[in-house]
């Protein structure tokens, strides 16, 4: 079982829809969850960070935290086609050190469509 | 505020050649991790330093190796070049493993 899992897509919307996308993870202790936008040929750039149950809004971005089921969304609103990108989930894991580990799942790639 | 920078920008190498990558860590941070990026893939943990001292390490062969410096900059070895260790190879620096900022990378080809 792979640490973070993400479906690669494509996710294929049309602009202005809602665009969700799904993460889940292995490490039942780990306590920050990250989304990362990533441009072709581009180093990834933090969009959200989300660290308690529930959800957590940021303009048309909102992540959503189950820690129960190891599982982190991001919902983008309104999507536009300047959204179209790879979105990488990350968590950092901690194991026996004190200095955690980001970890990254696969990336989905999202195209929103004119 | 200087983000993270990475040098070189591109890189082509042959196999079997080594090959020596740059970071330089945003002001304030301490910690530095290495990432592989292949095409159509989500950053591969390399390793991490933290202290001067490589902390955890991914599932990578020998061949890669690190060091980190006083001042907090980090280096990536590679030897014996393979063909598939042709990736976008990412520093992310951070302070003690939060707040994560990550330099704009480096293209390694091997040929």
């Amino acid at each position: 079982q792979k640490e973070v899992e993400q479906n690669s897509g494509p996710l294929s919307v049309p602009e202005g829809a809602i665009a969700s996308l799904n993460c889940t993870y292995s490490d039942r202790v780990s306590q920050s969850f990250f989304w990362y936008r990533q441009y072709s040929g581009k180093s990834p750039e933090l969009i959200m960070s989300i660290y308690s149950n529930g959800d957590k809004e940021d303009g048309r971005f909102t992540a959503q935290l189950n820690k129960a089921s190891q599982y982190v969304s991001l919902l983008i609103r309104d999507s536009q086609p300047s959204d179209s990108a790879t979105y990488l989930c990350a968590v950092n894991m901690y194991g026996s050190s004190n200095t955690g580990k980001l970890i990254f799942g696969q990336g989905t790639t999202l195209q929103v469509k004119p | 505020d200087a983000g993270v920078t990475q040098s070189p920008t591109h890189l082509i190498k042959t196999r079997g050649q080594q090959v020596t990558l740059r970071c330089s860590p945003k002001s304030g941070h301490d910690t530095v991790s290495w990432y592989q990026q292949a095409l159509g893939q989500g950053p591969q943990f390399i390793f991490q330093y933290y202290e001067e001292e490589e902390r955890q390490r991914g599932n990578f062969p020998d061949r890669f190796s690190g060091h980190q410096f006083p001042n907090y900059s980090s280096e990536l070895n590679v030897n014996a070049l393979l063909l598939g260790d042709s990736a976008l190879y990412l520093c992310a620096s951070s302070f003690r493993g939060y707040g994560y900022t990550f330099g704009s990378g480096t293209r390694l080809t091997v040929v």
